[in-house]
């Protein structure tokens, strides 16, 4: 496979559940990101990755925690969510964060579609 | 405060009937301006980088241009499959990050 692939897809959950989210990339680029995605809003940046070292977190809820165990791999951590984190969970990755995007963008993965109930 | 600002929010248009999208910003020093199209139920996907004023890119029925105050994507003859979702983000100076905007959804009519 290549470019950025996440599972899953679709995912609804209680309030009380865990879960996770997974990205997985082949580019053998160096930085991960996740994004929330709001209807009509812009994208929000959550987490940063860098060579497997959080580099950024936008002040987001402890409910959410990520975890990036080598440079290709990326998860989320879902528990005891509200009913306002059902979004679009985009991950992306680029060569390095500390160079921003190069020429070419960020590269994103498909998303998962998150609902909370 | 660094800011992107898109418009419209939604523009319908028929087959064949060109138009332009609108980013503005207000960064000092821009480092980049990006466009990307982002389908329902997709992630968004790079489009175009532009970096001074009086640049233009091209691709297909796209053409982006950017000025020191905005970035216009204008589309030619536009099809039905050119229906999506437009964003813009653009990076400043001393931050690696993406400012977005909140995209401009656009709907081509058969």
């Amino acid at each position: 496979e290549t470019g950025v692939t996440q599972t899953p897809r679709h995912l609804v959950m209680g309030m009380t559940n865990k879960k996770s989210l997974k990205c997985e990339q082949h580019l053998g680029h160096n930085a991960m990101y996740w994004y929330k995605q709001s209807a009509k809003k812009p994208l929000e940046l959550m987490f940063v990755y860098n060579f497997k070292e959080q580099t950024e977190n936008n002040s987001v809820p402890s409910r959410f925690s990520p975890e990036c165990p080598n440079s290709s791999h990326l998860f989320l951590h879902l528990h005891t969510l509200q009913p306002e984190d059902s979004a679009l969970y985009l991950c992306a990755s680029s060569p390095q964060s500390d160079r921003g995007p190069n020429s070419y963008g960020y590269t994103f993965g498909s998303g998962t579609r998150l609902t909370v109930v | 405060e660094d800011q992107v600002t898109q418009s419209p929010e939604a523009l319908r248009l028929q087959e064949g009937e060109s138009s332009s999208l609108n980013c503005s910003y207000t960064v000092s020093g821009l480092r980049g301006l990006f466009w990307y199209r982002q389908d329902p139920g997709k992630g968004p996907e790079f489009l175009f980088t532009l970096y001074s004023a009086g640049e233009e890119k091209e691709k297909e029925r796209l053409k982006a241009t950017l000025t020191k105050k905005e970035s216009f994507l204008h589309i030619t003859a536009p099809k039905p499959e050119d229906s999506a979702t437009y964003l813009c983000a653009v990076q400043a100076p001393g931050n690696y990050q993406l400012i977005w905007g909140a995209g401009t959804k656009l709907i081509i009519k058969p």
